[in-house]
Formats: structure tokens, C-alpha cells, sequence
């Protein structure tokens, strides 16, 4: 199946900082790419969809000013934690989409941000 | 998107066969039902899919009930490494965004 990466898989910052995760299509073009956010023992929540060239949709409820997604090619996308807060550490995961198949999606490994 | 429910958890002997059910009655006819697994601290990967006939691949295999009203994934052999948390979503065509419930939580025993 496709890879998809994701970079740091791990990082720690202090409050009031910002943050980027890559989020990377190793051996395919991704027309769209999703972002999510998972909390301890809780399930994945959709933040945004973005694709390639154009600007993200952002679920209901997600703030877009602090949350930055970029598309700017079809293998990466970036989100950008704009300074983070203690309540925004979390799994954050991203997937790609665009194989010419169904709308199977590939999902990195995830992000584990800490904000201290 | 339509709703599912999944038993909260499972569990199941190592070697043996595990049936995960899924209820989505309000799935609509162009919905496919697609199976991800979560193992811990890792991204979802995808198991199977299928719209209307039973399906097998080298993970699973996905049984769909006549009605569509529900949908069994089929691990024919547990092992250890299939412990993970698996969901059952359903998601049609021209709907890129995949809703994750709270599936169940699959416990392998050695």
C-alpha cells in the first residue's frame, strides 16, 4: 500500500508557541490530504481537508487562525499549531487520499505534541 | 454520514477466529462500508471494504448482511499483532471524509 509520513513524531514545546507537523505522500501524488486530532482513549476527529492549490475545509468548531493547514504540492501538506496551549497537546494524524481508486485513505503514523 | 454502533470491546482466545459486528441501519445505498484497524500509538490502516457482496483479502474477510442494515469483519486467525482498535465506517462515493466512531477495542489472549 502507499506511505505516508508525518514529521516530528514527537515534540515538546512550551506554551505560546508554534508548531509545524509535515505530513508527507512518499510514492504517490495525494490530491487531498486530512488532518485529525485524537485525545487519550478517545476516537479521531476530522479538523480539516485540504487539497492540492487550494485552501483547507475546517470542521465545525475547529479554529482555522490556529490551526494552519497548508497543500502546497501533492505529496506534503503542513499544519502549523499556532501558539499552542496546554489543551492543545494531542495525537495529531494526518492522511492522504488519491490513488485513482476509491476513496481510500492512507494515514501516517501520527504526531504526539506536548505543550508544556 | 450515517451512524454505527460496535461493541464497546472484545475479546478474543489467540489462533482463534474473531467476528466484529457492526450495525450502520441507516446507511445509504451508494455507502460503502470500509473497516480501518488503530493499533496503539499508530495511524488507522485501512482492513477491507465492500458495497454489497462478502469480501476476502489477505487481511479479512467482510460478511454484509442482505439488508445492508450491518456488516461482520472476519479475522479467520487471531494473533497478537491484531490487537488494535477497529472501526467500521460507512462513506459513499464523492464523500472523501471518513467519520470515525468509537469501535472496539479488540483483545487478543495468548
Amino acid at each position: 500500500g502507499a506511505v505516508v509520513s508525518q514529521h516530528p513524531s514527537r515534540v515538546i514545546c512550551k506554551s505560546g508557541t508554534s508548531v509545524k507537523i509535515e505530513c508527507r505522500s512518499l510514492d504517490f501524488q495525494a490530491t487531498t490530504m486530512f488532518w485529525y486530532r485524537q485525545f487519550p482513549k478517545k476516537s479521531l476527529m476530522l479538523m480539516a481537508t485540504s487539497n492540492e492549490g487550494s485552501k483547507a475545509t475546517y470542521e465545525q468548531g475547529v479554529e482555522k487562525d490556529k490551526f494552519l493547514i497548508n497543500h502546497a504540492s501533492l505529496t506534503l501538506s503542513t499544519l502549523t499549531v499556532t501558539s499552542a496551549h496546554p489543551e492543545d497537546s494531542s495525537f495529531y494524524i494526518c492522511s492522504a487520499s488519491g490513488q485513482g481508486r476509491w476513496n481510500e485513505q492512507f494515514f501516517g503514523p501520527g504526531t504526539r505534541l506536548t505543550v508544556l | 454520514d450515517a451512524k454505527t454502533t460496535q461493541p464497546n470491546s472484545m475479546e478474543s482466545n489467540e489462533e482463534e477466529p474473531v467476528h466484529l459486528p457492526c450495525n450502520h441501519s441507516t446507511i445509504s445505498g451508494t455507502d460503502y462500508i470500509h473497516w480501518y484497524r488503530q493499533l496503539p500509538s499508530q495511524g488507522p490502516e485501512y482492513v477491507i471494504h465492500g458495497l454489497t457482496s462478502n469480501v476476502n483479502n489477505r487481511m479479512a474477510s467482510l460478511a454484509i448482511a442482505e439488508d445492508r442494515k450491518s456488516s461482520t469483519l472476519i479475522l479467520h486467525r487471531a494473533t497478537l499483532r491484531d490487537a488494535a482498535v477497529y472501526y467500521c465506517i460507512p462513506s459513499g462515493p464523492g464523500n472523501e471524509k471518513l467519520t470515525f466512531g468509537t469501535g472496539t477495542r479488540l483483545t487478543i489472549i495468548p
